[in-house]
């Protein structure tokens, strides 16, 4: 069945600071892909996506690729602030179109 | 954001005691999904409905039910509480094809099964 795969947190930075979070999967067909973020206390928002192969999700500074050939969609920030402290979920939307399969979900502590 | 509530927001409950949970969307959306939330393990699907009395389980439904009597309000019931089902529960809905592929999640109900 179709699985998502993200590094574990904690991931602890600086404020300017480069994140990377990285995010593989596995699914039959084509799915679509997403990331949401989850701020302290409340629900998931949906951050990102992309819908096909070689697309880029780009949202509030953080980007996203398609990459079908390696299987991953790794999101990227190029200068974080402690507002974007949250735990981050990769997520597949399957070929069936109904149902989403997410990751474990990353903590990102960002410090001033 | 999307009109979704969840009631009630809180809850600690006795093992063994009945337990139901209430999603209410003001959007209109087909699909609607119950998730619980636990450490390490992501979002995990309980059960979705595809429209009013139409439901399907997902991976994780047992010791579950879910109702659908109107387009707006999907209930999940725990029969029997156990502590396994402390969690917090997490509704979703989208609209597939008519208002983009995306799911919107409510606030979240933190359940605590003592």
């Amino acid at each position: 069945g179709d699985s998502v795969t993200q590094m574990e947190g904690p991931v602890t930075l600086s404020e300017e600071a480069f994140l990377t979070i990285n995010c593989t999967y596995t699914a039959t067909g084509y799915p679509s892909l997403f990331w949401y973020v989850q701020y302290p206390g409340e629900g998931l928002q949906l951050l990102l996506k992309a819908t096909k192969a070689d697309d880029k999700g780009s949202n509030k500074g953080f980007e996203a690729t398609y990459r079908k050939e390696t299987t991953s969609f790794h999101l990227e920030k190029g200068s974080v602030q402690v507002s974007d402290s949250a735990v981050y979920f990769c997520a597949l939307l399957g070929a069936a179109g109904n149902k989403l399969t997410f990751g474990g979900g990353t903590r990102v502590l960002v410090k001033p | 954001d999307a009109g979704i509530t969840q009631s009630p927001r809180h809850k600690v409950t006795e093992t063994g005691t009945p337990v139901t949970l209430r999603c209410h969307q003001t959007e209109n959306h087909r699909y609607m999904y119950w998730y619980r939330q636990d450490p390490g393990h992501g979002l995990r699907l309980i059960h979705y409905s595809y429209g009013v009395k139409d439901t399907d389980k997902g991976e994780v439904s047992d010791g579950y039910s879910v109702s659908r009597s109107k387009t707006e309000d999907f209930l999940l019931t725990l029969e029997s509480a156990t502590s396994s089902q402390t969690s917090v529960y997490f509704c979703a809905i989208s609209e597939p094809g008519l208002a983009g592929i995306e799911q919107y999640f409510g606030p979240g109900t933190r359940l605590t099964v003592t």
